[in-house]
């Protein structure tokens, strides 16, 4: 399975904008690139993705570089419920598939 | 609308004891998915299911562990006898396959702990 990699941890102050970035150098081309994130206590939970194109929805917005070699999820105004595991995840069929997670990052943020 | 429902929600039990999770999927869904997570080894996939059979097992640890799906609403994962080292968060998680790439959809987990 193609990997991926993203910082351990980072931290944000309340209402500000959030960039956390996913290296995946080995991508294949049908390989979707899928986020999720895990709150405390809870399973994780689906945030967005996408194959080629930036995409967004009400959650957050993911930026796919041209080469689809990194990513970047992205969430406008962060608040203290956002804090939480990311996850970025490759895969081919990602509803239809099981997902590898990674470590993720671990998002702190600040009031 | 209902999602990925699991129980019990926590499991407190001796080893050596048999062990079953049980998981309702949302309704429509047809793959089912079983993973485990601990502090060691993270989020793993041990299981999943389309259409109500198996498709890869390949993550299932050891032939203590059994995984069923006796009809597209209901799932369960036996664990016989039970370890401690097999104490994690089961969770399940269901999608459908519409001919575009769909989400999973977790439930709250099982906490299981193994004395």
């Amino acid at each position: 399975d193609a990997k991926t990699t993203q910082p351990n941890s980072m931290e944000s102050n309340e209402e500000e904008p959030v960039h956390l970035p996913c290296n995946h150098s080995t991508i294949s081309g049908t390989d979707y690139i899928h986020w999720y994130r895990q709150l405390p206590s809870q399973g994780p939970e689906y945030v967005i993705h996408g194959l080629t194109s930036n995409v967004n929805n009400r959650m957050a917005s993911l930026a796919i570089a041209e080469d689809r070699k990194s990513s970047t999820l992205i969430l406008h105004r962060a608040t203290l419920r956002d804090a939480a595991v990311y996850y970025c995840i490759l895969s081919p069929g990602g509803g239809a598939d099981g997902l590898t997670f990674g470590k993720g990052t671990h998002l702190i943020i600040q009031p | 609308d209902a999602g990925v429902i699991q129980s019990p929600r926590h499991e407190v039990t001796e080893m050596g004891q048999e062990v079953t999770l049980r998981c309702k999927p949302i309704s429509g869904h047809d793959y089912l998915f079983w993973y485990r997570q601990t502090m060691m080894r993270g989020l793993e996939l041990l299981i999943y299911f389309n259409n109500n059979v198996p498709i890869d097992d390949s993550g299932m640890p050891e032939d203590r562990f059994s995984a069923k799906m006796p009809n597209a609403s209901f799932s369960t994962l036996k664990i016989q006898p039970s370890e401690p080292r097999d104490s994690a968060v089961y969770f399940c998680a269901s999608s459908s396959w519409t001919g575009y790439d769909q989400p999973q959809h977790f439930g709250d987990g099982t906490r299981l702990s193994i004395l």
